[in-house]
């Protein structure tokens, strides 16, 4: 089956920590992205790459980094420089086949970090 | 800028009655709309997206949306309601604001069908 999966599903960390959020797809999408949820809110775009090797923050970018060294991977790295890390972190792909502007977003299952 | 208002927190509807979850846009161009689902602890998954031609947009699941361009609106649409519906429904706008590569997302609606 082609999809996105993200792991852990479950992660706690404790304040000062750095944490990594594993994402990765085998649908052969170009573009990645990553968002953060948070209970009454929409999705908030973190980062964003169109390719590998490349990637651009988004509205919430402040204490988080990112890496695309391979097409099919995305990680994600929260940084004790975020101060309110807890959410539910959701890692999304477009196909860019026929041009990505029409292209639906196809979402991983998620991962919720927990800051103890 | 461009910009997607879902007006409404949250629909109860009983089932097998019509549902309908609101959804107003503001673009500078022509609008590329979509709506997802999000269940409980999971992923969104993409039920419709309008791009251009029919107004009327049909998805999966039975849902339906109409894009009106006077009423700025892509209000999503079923027309019996099943209690496995009840999750939760974002609207979505690419934004070509930024060259066409983010969506900008609606803060959500919460549908209960009560059975």
């Amino acid at each position: 089956d082609g999809g996105i999966t993200q792991s852990p599903k479950y992660l706690f960390r404790k304040e000062g920590q750095n944490v990594t959020l594993s994402c990765e797809q085998n649908l052969n999408h170009d573009a990645m992205y990553w968002y953060r949820q948070d209970p009454g809110q929409g999705l908030r775009l973190i980062y964003y790459s169109q390719i590998v090797n490349d990637f651009q923050k988004g509205d919430i970018a402040e204490g988080y980094s990112v890496s695309r060294e391979k097409k099919e991977s995305f990680p994600l790295t929260v940084t004790s420089a975020q101060k309110n890390p807890t959410a539910f972190y959701l890692c999304a792909s477009i196909g860019t086949s026929g041009g990505s502007s029409c292209n639906e977003q196809f979402f991983g299952p998620g991962t919720r970090l927990t800051v103890l | 800028a461009q910009s997607v208002a879902q007006p409404e927190d949250q629909v109860n509807v009983a089932e097998g009655n019509p549902l309908t979850v609101k959804c107003t846009y503001s673009v500078s161009g022509n609008p590329y709309l979509f709506w997802y689902v999000q269940y409980p602890n999971r992923g969104l998954q993409f039920l419709l997206k309008y791009i251009t031609g029919d107004n009327l947009v049909k998805g999966s699941y039975g849902f339906e949306a109409e894009f009106n361009k006077s009423q700025t609106s892509f209000h999503l649409k079923k027309p019996s309601a099943l209690v496995s519906d009840s999750a939760l429904y974002f609207c979505a706008v690419r934004d070509f604001d930024t060259g066409g590569f983010k969506t900008i997302f609606g803060a959500g609606t919460r549908l209960f069908v009560k059975a």
